[in-house]
Protein backbone atom coordinates (compact mmCIF):
# COMPACT_ATOMS: atom_id res chain seq x y z
CA UNK A 1 0.00 0.00 0.00
CA UNK A 2 1.14 3.52 -0.88
CA UNK A 3 2.52 5.64 1.97
CA UNK A 4 0.71 9.13 2.79
CA UNK A 5 2.31 12.01 2.25
CA UNK A 6 1.59 15.32 3.51
CA UNK A 7 0.97 18.43 3.05
CA UNK A 8 1.03 17.76 -0.69
CA UNK A 9 2.36 20.72 -1.40
CA UNK A 10 3.63 24.36 0.22
CA UNK A 11 5.52 27.27 -0.61
CA UNK A 12 8.34 28.96 1.09
CA UNK A 13 10.34 32.01 1.22
CA UNK A 14 13.89 31.45 1.18
CA UNK A 15 15.17 30.86 4.75
CA UNK A 16 12.53 29.47 5.88
CA UNK A 17 11.57 25.92 7.28
CA UNK A 18 9.54 23.15 6.23
CA UNK A 19 8.80 19.38 7.76
CA UNK A 20 7.34 17.11 4.93
CA UNK A 21 5.54 14.37 6.62
CA UNK A 22 5.05 10.29 5.58
CA UNK A 23 3.49 7.49 6.72
CA UNK A 24 2.44 3.74 5.88
CA UNK A 25 0.37 1.20 7.67
CA UNK A 26 2.75 -1.67 7.29
CA UNK A 27 5.50 -2.63 9.30
CA UNK A 28 9.09 -1.44 7.46
CA UNK A 29 12.80 -2.25 6.78
CA UNK A 30 13.42 1.81 5.98
CA UNK A 31 12.12 4.40 4.77
CA UNK A 32 14.06 6.15 1.34
CA UNK A 33 13.47 9.88 0.37
CA UNK A 34 13.64 11.45 -2.85
CA UNK A 35 13.42 14.76 -4.84
CA UNK A 36 12.50 15.34 -8.09
CA UNK A 37 13.01 18.47 -10.19
CA UNK A 38 10.54 18.89 -12.87
CA UNK A 39 11.58 17.19 -16.37
CA UNK A 40 14.37 14.63 -14.04
CA UNK A 41 14.82 11.67 -12.66
CA UNK A 42 14.20 11.30 -8.99
CA UNK A 43 17.50 12.31 -6.95
CA UNK A 44 18.31 9.79 -3.82
CA UNK A 45 18.36 11.87 -0.42
CA UNK A 46 18.45 10.24 2.33
CA UNK A 47 18.01 6.72 3.73
CA UNK A 48 16.37 6.17 7.27
CA UNK A 49 17.17 2.72 9.01
CA UNK A 50 15.54 0.74 12.04
CA UNK A 51 17.24 1.21 14.88
CA UNK A 52 18.34 5.06 13.95
CA UNK A 53 21.16 5.22 11.11
CA UNK A 54 20.62 7.91 8.73
CA UNK A 55 22.68 7.96 5.24
CA UNK A 56 22.28 10.96 3.71
CA UNK A 57 22.10 14.22 2.59
CA UNK A 58 24.33 16.87 4.88
CA UNK A 59 21.97 19.84 4.88
CA UNK A 60 18.66 18.14 5.19
CA UNK A 61 17.49 16.00 8.21
CA UNK A 62 15.18 13.40 8.63
CA UNK A 63 13.60 10.99 11.38
CA UNK A 64 11.75 7.50 11.60
CA UNK A 65 9.57 6.22 13.75
CA UNK A 66 9.74 2.63 13.86
CA UNK A 67 6.86 1.44 15.99
CA UNK A 68 4.29 4.09 14.43
CA UNK A 69 6.26 3.36 10.21
CA UNK A 70 6.16 7.08 10.82
CA UNK A 71 8.88 9.68 9.12
CA UNK A 72 10.13 13.14 8.79
CA UNK A 73 11.47 15.44 6.85
CA UNK A 74 12.77 18.02 7.45
CA UNK A 75 13.96 21.18 4.97
CA UNK A 76 15.88 24.13 7.38
CA UNK A 77 17.21 27.65 6.29
CA UNK A 78 15.48 26.34 2.55
CA UNK A 79 17.22 27.61 -0.47
CA UNK A 80 15.87 28.29 -4.44
CA UNK A 81 17.86 24.87 -5.33
CA UNK A 82 15.32 22.69 -2.62
CA UNK A 83 12.34 23.25 -4.75
CA UNK A 84 11.38 20.15 -6.77
CA UNK A 85 8.57 17.36 -5.31
CA UNK A 86 9.48 15.19 -2.59
CA UNK A 87 8.50 11.32 -2.36
CA UNK A 88 9.37 9.42 0.26
CA UNK A 89 10.14 5.43 -0.46
CA UNK A 90 8.92 3.15 2.15
CA UNK A 91 10.89 -0.36 2.63
CA UNK A 92 8.61 -3.39 3.05
CA UNK A 93 9.33 -6.70 2.92
CA UNK A 94 8.13 -8.78 0.27
CA UNK A 95 6.00 -11.67 -0.48
CA UNK A 96 8.74 -13.69 -2.91
CA UNK A 97 11.49 -15.03 0.11
CA UNK A 98 14.18 -14.06 2.11
CA UNK A 99 15.55 -11.32 0.96
CA UNK A 100 12.71 -9.56 -1.29
CA UNK A 101 11.61 -6.67 -0.31
CA UNK A 102 9.05 -3.69 -2.59
CA UNK A 103 10.40 0.01 -2.27
CA UNK A 104 6.71 1.96 -2.65
CA UNK A 105 6.80 5.61 -3.37
CA UNK A 106 3.98 8.11 -2.14
CA UNK A 107 2.36 10.84 -4.43
CA UNK A 108 4.37 13.19 -3.71
CA UNK A 109 4.92 16.87 -1.67
CA UNK A 110 5.92 19.96 -4.12
CA UNK A 111 7.79 21.90 -2.50
CA UNK A 112 8.64 25.55 -3.81
CA UNK A 113 10.93 28.00 -2.84
CA UNK A 114 10.52 31.59 -3.77
CA UNK A 115 13.15 34.65 -3.24
CA UNK B 1 31.41 6.73 -14.24
CA UNK B 2 28.43 6.72 -16.39
CA UNK B 3 25.23 6.50 -14.43
CA UNK B 4 21.72 4.83 -15.24
CA UNK B 5 21.30 4.68 -19.05
CA UNK B 6 17.96 4.32 -20.86
CA UNK B 7 16.36 4.42 -24.40
CA UNK B 8 14.73 5.30 -26.30
CA UNK B 9 13.78 8.38 -24.67
CA UNK B 10 10.68 9.04 -26.10
CA UNK B 11 8.46 6.20 -27.88
CA UNK B 12 5.18 6.52 -29.61
CA UNK B 13 3.36 3.60 -30.23
CA UNK B 14 -0.31 2.54 -30.77
CA UNK B 15 -3.10 0.48 -28.74
CA UNK B 16 -2.47 -3.24 -28.87
CA UNK B 17 1.06 -2.70 -29.76
CA UNK B 18 3.91 -4.21 -28.17
CA UNK B 19 7.12 -2.01 -26.95
CA UNK B 20 10.54 -3.09 -25.24
CA UNK B 21 12.03 -0.30 -22.49
CA UNK B 22 15.70 -1.06 -22.28
CA UNK B 23 18.15 -0.01 -18.84
CA UNK B 24 21.63 -0.17 -18.23
CA UNK B 25 22.66 0.18 -14.73
CA UNK B 26 25.20 2.21 -13.03
CA UNK B 27 28.34 0.52 -12.54
CA UNK B 28 28.74 -1.93 -9.73
CA UNK B 29 25.35 -2.23 -9.35
CA UNK B 30 23.18 -5.65 -9.82
CA UNK B 31 19.51 -4.89 -9.18
CA UNK B 32 17.35 -3.37 -11.53
CA UNK B 33 14.01 -2.01 -10.66
CA UNK B 34 10.91 -0.74 -12.74
CA UNK B 35 8.65 2.49 -11.46
CA UNK B 36 5.45 3.68 -14.04
CA UNK B 37 5.14 7.61 -13.11
CA UNK B 38 1.88 9.32 -14.43
CA UNK B 39 1.92 13.05 -14.87
CA UNK B 40 1.81 14.72 -11.01
CA UNK B 41 2.32 11.04 -9.53
CA UNK B 42 4.58 9.38 -7.64
CA UNK B 43 6.46 6.43 -9.11
CA UNK B 44 4.63 3.24 -9.04
CA UNK B 45 6.64 0.29 -8.67
CA UNK B 46 6.65 -2.63 -11.22
CA UNK B 47 9.02 -5.00 -10.52
CA UNK B 48 12.93 -5.63 -9.50
CA UNK B 49 15.40 -7.77 -10.84
CA UNK B 50 18.11 -9.57 -9.34
CA UNK B 51 20.53 -12.17 -10.83
CA UNK B 52 18.28 -12.68 -13.68
CA UNK B 53 15.20 -13.42 -11.59
CA UNK B 54 12.23 -11.26 -10.72
CA UNK B 55 12.45 -10.76 -7.31
CA UNK B 56 9.10 -9.16 -6.42
CA UNK B 57 6.62 -7.92 -8.28
CA UNK B 58 4.28 -4.99 -7.92
CA UNK B 59 0.32 -4.71 -8.47
CA UNK B 60 0.50 -4.70 -12.70
CA UNK B 61 -0.90 -7.08 -14.82
CA UNK B 62 0.76 -10.02 -16.95
CA UNK B 63 1.46 -7.91 -19.51
CA UNK B 64 4.53 -6.17 -18.48
CA UNK B 65 7.64 -8.66 -18.31
CA UNK B 66 11.02 -8.01 -17.84
CA UNK B 67 14.33 -9.33 -18.25
CA UNK B 68 17.77 -9.04 -16.85
CA UNK B 69 20.47 -9.95 -18.71
CA UNK B 70 23.77 -11.64 -17.05
CA UNK B 71 25.61 -8.19 -17.61
CA UNK B 72 22.52 -6.69 -14.85
CA UNK B 73 20.91 -4.60 -17.79
CA UNK B 74 17.35 -5.14 -18.29
CA UNK B 75 14.36 -4.84 -20.19
CA UNK B 76 10.53 -3.99 -19.74
CA UNK B 77 7.75 -5.57 -22.03
CA UNK B 78 4.40 -4.29 -22.35
CA UNK B 79 2.12 -5.92 -24.54
CA UNK B 80 -1.10 -5.22 -25.59
CA UNK B 81 -0.87 -1.89 -24.92
CA UNK B 82 -3.51 0.10 -23.64
CA UNK B 83 -3.88 3.96 -23.69
CA UNK B 84 -3.65 3.77 -19.92
CA UNK B 85 0.19 2.52 -20.12
CA UNK B 86 0.84 5.84 -21.32
CA UNK B 87 3.63 7.56 -18.76
CA UNK B 88 7.37 7.97 -17.73
CA UNK B 89 8.72 4.67 -17.17
CA UNK B 90 11.84 4.82 -14.78
CA UNK B 91 14.70 2.38 -14.42
CA UNK B 92 16.43 2.40 -11.23
CA UNK B 93 19.96 0.47 -10.29
CA UNK B 94 20.80 -0.20 -6.73
CA UNK B 95 23.16 -2.97 -4.58
CA UNK B 96 20.06 -4.97 -4.04
CA UNK B 97 19.77 -4.24 -0.13
CA UNK B 98 16.79 -2.63 0.79
CA UNK B 99 19.07 -0.08 2.60
CA UNK B 100 20.80 1.09 -0.78
CA UNK B 101 20.03 4.11 -2.45
CA UNK B 102 17.98 3.40 -5.91
CA UNK B 103 19.77 5.29 -8.98
CA UNK B 104 17.33 6.57 -11.42
CA UNK B 105 17.67 6.78 -15.07
CA UNK B 106 15.75 9.96 -16.93
CA UNK B 107 13.37 7.45 -18.23
CA UNK B 108 11.35 6.83 -20.79
CA UNK B 109 8.20 9.05 -22.02
CA UNK B 110 5.49 6.44 -23.48
CA UNK B 111 2.84 7.56 -25.44
CA UNK B 112 0.51 5.14 -26.76
CA UNK B 113 -2.25 6.64 -29.54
Amino acid sequence: QQPVQSPQAVILREGEDAVINCSSSKALYSVHWYRQKHGEAPVFLMILLKGGEQKGHEKISASFNEKKQQSSLYLTASQLSYSGTYFCGTVSPGDSGAGSYQLTFGKGTKLSVIP
Amino acid sequence: DAGVTQSPTHLIKTRGQQVTLRCSPKSGHDTVSWYQQALGQGPQFIFQYYEEEERQRGNFPDRFSGHQFPNYSSELNVNALLLGDSALYLCASSMGQHNSPLHFGNGTRLTVT
